[in-house]
């Protein structure tokens, strides 16, 4: 069982390229999401999802696109790099819509952007 | 201010010491959440209560719901326990699918 499998765990991407974020799960889980982490500030949600076909924007969601054409998958693109976006990006999921579950983590995506 | 707040944010410690985390929040919740995060490593969901008291090992979560707190407690500290420590509530009463999360409290045990 292998839980939540993202990919790549680290990336480097110049101003202006695109890339996607992979984030796979095989728990049948409806809720995935997406967050970054900076130092000194708490996870903030990028985006997350409900189920296939349902996407919605978390807090800080600009320069992120998302798609959810499947229960198992939702990848994480960025659309033309910035500095900003320099970060450690998690992907998430539970078993169901309520947030009172457990939640399972990938093992993080370490990207810069120069 | 921050909806979530934790302290201390850095914690040094001897092995063997008993370890205590704070956690107070300004919202109202349905569940609040204690995660570990090890250096350079995923995030690992510890306990999720919405009352009472929950053991795993030498872990111990509490939560006052009036008082809005929650505290983590480490027994008998080892090294392997260094990590930082994370608070998040949810409150998904009105549809609202989004934890709120607290900074982290970074714990350096020290053999």
């Amino acid at each position: 069982n292998a839980g939540v499998t993202q990919t790549p765990k680290f990336q480097v991407l110049k101003t202006g390229q695109s890339m996607t974020l992979q984030c796979a799960q095989d728990m049948n889980h409806e809720y995935m999401s997406w967050y970054r982490q900076d130092p000194g500030m708490g996870l903030r949600l990028i985006h997350y999802s409900v189920g296939a076909g349902i996407t919605d924007q978390g807090e800080v969601p600009n320069g992120y696109n998302v798609s959810r054409s499947t229960t198992e998958d939702f990848p994480l693109r960025l659309l033309s790099a910035a500095p900003s976006q320099t970060s450690v990006y998690f992907c998430a999921s539970s078993y169901s819509l309520s947030l009172n579950t457990e939640a399972f983590f990938g093992q993080g995506t370490r990207l810069t952007v120069v | 201010k921050n909806e979530v707040e934790q302290s201390p944010q850095n914690l040094t410690a001897q092995e063997g010491e008993f370890i205590t985390i704070n956690c107070s929040y300004s919202v109202g919740i349905s569940a609040l959440h204690w995660l570990q995060q090890h250096p350079g490593g995923g995030i690992v969901s510890l306990f999720m209560l919405s009352s009472g008291k929950k053991k795993h090992g030498r872990l111990i979560a509490t939560i006052n719901i009036q008082e809005k707190h929650s505290s983590l407690h480490i027994t008998a500290s080892h090294p392997r326990d260094s990590a930082v420590y994370i608070c998040a509530v949810s409150n998904d009463a009105m549809g609202n699918y989004q934890l709120i999360w607290g900074a982290g409290t970074k714990l350096i045990i020290k053999p």
